[in-house]
């Protein structure tokens, strides 16, 4: 099956500074990738929609130049938390739609999930 | 936008016995309609999905049924394992050009042995 990578796994910082989240997909192209924040027990909310080669959308709400979204290539999309704040501390998870994975006629794309990121802001 | 509800927030069956878990979705275009299962600290895996035009979907043990008209959809877990403890996200695909999946608040299920 398809497979997503996120790197790092778990990373620790300091409030003030500026995390950067990556998200591969090892063995597809993604033109889209997505990117979800899950607090403990909660459901995955979606922030922003990457797209390559042009700007990501954003969830209302998501704001835009705190959370920098860059997707560089069919293959990978970064999240970067700017001067991060201890609210900005959850599980980020990446997503990734498979091109040659198309489900029927609905138009949709199967999506396969990074392992997620572990962010915590002290 | 597209609103998805979630219903059981936590169940817990004995081993052996089914588990059902209830999602409505709010957008009459979206056609779309995965079941993701997640374990502590893990990442969603897709259990099961089903599309708009059909109406029931059976992998093994897992089903899934769609009302259209209700706009509702529904997990069947039958013959439950203890392995089967996790949290269970459904989700809709927003509108009908959409590509982006809004996810239930999803459902803690234990299985006790």
């Amino acid at each position: 099956g398809a497979v997503v990578s996120q790197h790092p796994s778990r990373v620790i910082c300091k409030s003030g500074t500026s995390v950067k989240i990556e998200c591969r997909s090892l063995d597809f192209q993604a033109t889209t990738m997505f990117w979800y924040r899950q607090f403990p027990k909660k459901s995955l909310m979606l922030m922003a929609t990457s797209n390559e080669g042009s700007k990501a959308t954003y969830e209302q709400g998501v704001e835009k130049d705190k959370f920098l979204i860059n997707h560089a290539s069919l293959t990978l999309s970064t999240l970067t938390v700017t001067s991060a704040h201890p609210e900005d501390s959850s599980f980020y998870i990446c997503s990734a739609r498979d091109l040659d994975r198309v489900i029927g006629t609905s138009g949709s794309y199967e999506q396969f999930f990074g392992p997620g990121t572990r962010l915590t802001v002290l | 936008g597209e609103n998805v509800e979630q219903h059981p927030s936590t169940l817990s069956v004995q081993e052996g016995d089914s588990a059902v878990i209830k999602c409505t979705y709010s957008d009459s275009a979206s056609n779309y309609f995965p079941w993701y299962k997640q374990e502590l600290g893990k990442r969603p895996q897709l259990i099961i999905d089903i599309r708009s035009n059909v109406g029931e979907k059976k992998d093994q043990r897992i089903a899934v049924t769609l009302n259209k008209t209700a706009k509702h959809f529904s997990l069947h877990i039958t013959e439950t394992q203890p392995e089967d403890s996790a949290v269970y996200f459904c989700a809709a695909k927003s509108g009908e050009y959409g590509n982006k999946l809004v996810f239930g608040a999803g459902t803690i299920l234990r299985v006790k042995s």
